[in-house]
């Protein structure tokens, strides 16, 4: 069964650190997704790409984060100079078009001290 | 602006009940879907139904259904002779028809069923 797989699962780091996170899609789903979710708290949204192209971004997403998808496959989300706020699950989902339900995978858990 | 409520924040039940999970939607878009989701403790987010605005049919799978009424922006989710294995957060989430399939979820439901 190839679901959504991300990487790492937990990720602690200090302040100040940059991370990135890796997530790999179903592989015929060209659409992908990123969420953050904090405890007690429904999952937002944070990105999404079309194949390669990334369509929208949240106002969540400061410029100190940053994501990609080359060649449309696996995607990386980066976080540059990581503050406490930064601190939450990300989630990555993936879809095969538009209005389809999304697969989600379990997420990385970054916790910045 | 688009948002979903899930005003019950923790539901705890004793086995074989029935548990009502009530979700509550705002959208002055017409054409939308709305989406239930399971979170166990293992973190991963697991589908278990979507409507689009147009069926208002509700929908039974086993012991799970659905009440989606137009009418008071509902779409509410019932578990039959709940079982501990139903023990998870609930979410309840929104995606309009124009905004790329993303979803807006609301805070969630823990629900707790014991034996």
């Amino acid at each position: 069964d190839t679901g959504v797989s991300q990487d790492p699962r937990h990720k602690i780091t200090k302040r100040g650190q940059n991370v990135t996170f890796r997530c790999d899609p179903i592989s015929e789903h060209n659409r992908l997704y990123w969420y953050r979710q904090t405890l007690g708290q429904g999952p937002e949204f944070l990105t999404y790409f079309q194949n390669e192209a990334q369509l929208e971004k949240s106002r969540l997403l400061s410029d100190r984060f940053s994501a990609e998808r080359p060649k449309g496959s696996f995607s990386t989300l980066e976080i540059q100079r990581t503050e406490q706020g930064d601190s939450a699950m990300y989630l990555c989902a993936s879809s095969l078009g538009r209005q389809e339900k999304l697969f989600f995978g379990s997420g990385t858990q970054l916790s910045v001290l | 602006a688009q948002k979903v409520t899930q005003a019950q924040t923790e539901i705890s039940v004793v086995e074989k009940e029935d548990v009502t999970l009530d979700c509550v939607y705002e959208t002055r878009d017409t054409t939308y879907y709305l989406f239930w989701y399971k979170q166990p403790p293992s973190g991963e987010l697991v589908f278990l139904i979507r409507r689009n605005s147009f069926d208002e049919q509700n929908e039974i799978s086993g012991r799970y259904s659905w009440n989606f009424q137009k009418s008071t922006s509902s779409f509410n989710f019932t578990i039959t002779a709940s079982q501990v294995v139903d023990s998870a957060v609930y979410f309840c989430a929104l995606s309009l028809y124009n905004q790329g399939g993303k979803l807006i979820f609301g805070q969630g439901t823990e629900l707790s069923v014991k034996p």
